[in-house]
């Protein structure tokens, strides 16, 4: 257990939908991290917060947006969604504002299907 | 971050050293290196990073060449729950971690 929870698990809806993702990092870590990853493009980084404040963008569709609340947790939010979109979605939190010199911990991800 | 170059599959006896490298011949003085694995579409896990010296904790050594160009992840002992993608990463200086494509460890029994 890494600590990092993201609800839900699994997530099916329909396209043109909007859906939020969430993520609590780990006690005391203030930085989040979200990821993509898709059967065809791996692991990519969408979007980094740290102590409420966007700290790095990725590639991150304008459709997709994100925010991190006082008490930490992150959302990711997603609309207008199409089939591509379908992927898991995973949080990462570290303590440090940047990923330098120091581990993220990933949470087991949200399983998203557009149908 | 640093481009890596990884071999994209590599196969392992149970019980035996798994030696993964990973070459990282742009990487600069400042970034280090990561590694990572993952099982089975779980969350990615991290297991070690280093600058220069080589470094062991209770999952993995890592072991980075002089000249910082290339590197070598070894797990001491594989096991069958050791089969996953590990992936080697140069950087993380700036706010994010760029996974590559990995290399696919196959413990076999």
């Amino acid at each position: 257990d890494s600590g990092v929870t993201q609800t839900p698990k699994h997530l099916i809806t329909a396209t043109g939908q909007r859906v939020t993702l969430r993520c609590s990092p780990r006690s005391g870590d203030l930085s989040v991290y979200w990821y993509q990853q898709s059967l065809d493009q791996g692991l990519q980084f969408l979007i980094q917060y740290y102590n409420g404040e966007e700290r790095a963008k990725g590639n991150i569709l304008e459709r997709f947006s994100a925010q991190q609340f006082p008490d930490l947790h992150s959302e990711l939010n997603l609309s207008s969604l199409e089939l591509g979109d379908s992927a898991l979605y995973f949080c990462a939190s570290s303590f440090r504002e940047g990923a330098g010199n120091t581990e993220a911990f990933f949470g087991q991800g949200t399983r998203l299907t557009v149908v | 971050d640093a481009k890596t170059t990884q071999p994209p599959s590599m196969d392992c006896a149970e019980g035996r050293a798994a030696n993964l490298p990973c070459n990282h011949s742009t990487i600069s003085g400042n970034e280090y290196v990561y590694w990572y694995r993952q099982i089975h579409s779980q969350g990615p896990q991290y297991i070690i990073h280093g600058l220069k010296n080589n470094e062991t904790n209770e999952m993995a050594s890592l072991i980075i060449t002089e000249d910082r160009k290339s590197s070598t992840l070894i797990l001491p002992h594989a096991t069958l729950r050791d089969t996953a993608v590990y992936y080697c990463i140069a950087g993380g200086s700036n706010y994010k971690l760029t996974f590559g494509k990995g290399t696919l460890l196959t413990v076999n029994p």
